[in-house]
């Protein structure tokens, strides 16, 4: 099992552009999860999917979307990128619905930087 | 507004000797507390958990102890090893409103052989 893979590592965006972060699980896993870190802070969710079809917004959603047409990708688009979403993204995935408490598996994460 | 805090930046301890790293919260309602390990370049991996009804889990060398009066769980780590230089991160959640871990932003912690 690979378990979660993110693509690409490392990125530099210009003001305006446009990009999607890619997110794949192997595992089989209900639940996923992007969350932001920025440098000093702790882990912020961004978004989170319960299922196939089924997405909903986390603590900071401002400027980004995502659809989740499969259980195993968890694609995360961001539009007129924006300074201020420099950060390192991480994307998770877990394994039981409903629980929070459930392990969450995290990605290598996606160094992102707009200048 | 910060509900999971975690004061110190970065930790130093000796190889051998115990490592103790502290976690502070505001919110009441947290229930369910975890703890995170992270080494550079990867993601966070799971550690080691607490729910609000105990007050201590073990599990080998780590321990995380709960101070509900406090708002205060720390992780202690013996004996400390090498491999354990890592970002620890403490999360917290109210596990009857939603799926949201709160995270508080880290400590580095750094074994000197």
């Amino acid at each position: 099992n690979a378990g979660v893979t993110q693509t690409p590592k490392f990125r530099i965006l210009k003001i305006g552009q446009s990009m999607t972060l890619q997110c794949a699980q192997d595992m089989n896993h209900n639940y996923m999860y992007w969350y932001r870190q920025d440098p000093g802070m702790g882990l912020k969710l961004i978004y989170y999917s319960v299922g196939a079809g089924i997405t909903d917004k986390g603590e900071v959603p401002n400027g980004y979307n995502v659809s989740r047409s499969t259980t195993e990708d968890f694609p995360l688009r961001l539009e007129l990128a924006a300074p201020s979403q420099t950060s390192v993204y991480f994307c998770a995935s877990s394994k039981r619905p409903g629980l929070v408490t459930d392990t969450q598996y995290f990605g290598p994460g996606t160094r992102l930087t707009v200048l | 507004d910060q509900q999971v805090k975690q004061n110190s930046p970065s930790l130093s301890v000796q190889e051998g000797r115990i490592s103790i790293l502290n976690c502070d919260y505001t919110n009441s309602m947290f229930d369910y507390f975890l703890w995170y390990k992270k080494y550079p370049a990867e993601g966070p991996t799971f550690l080691i958990s607490i729910s609000s009804i105990k007050d201590k889990n073990e599990d080998g060398r780590f321990t995380v102890f709960l101070n509900k009066s406090a708002k205060h769980l720390s992780l202690h780590i013996v004996p400390s090893q090498p491999g354990d230089s890592a970002v620890y991160f403490c999360a917290a959640s109210d596990t009857d409103s939603n799926y949201q871990l709160i995270w508080g932003a880290g400590t580095k912690l750094i074994i000197k052989p």
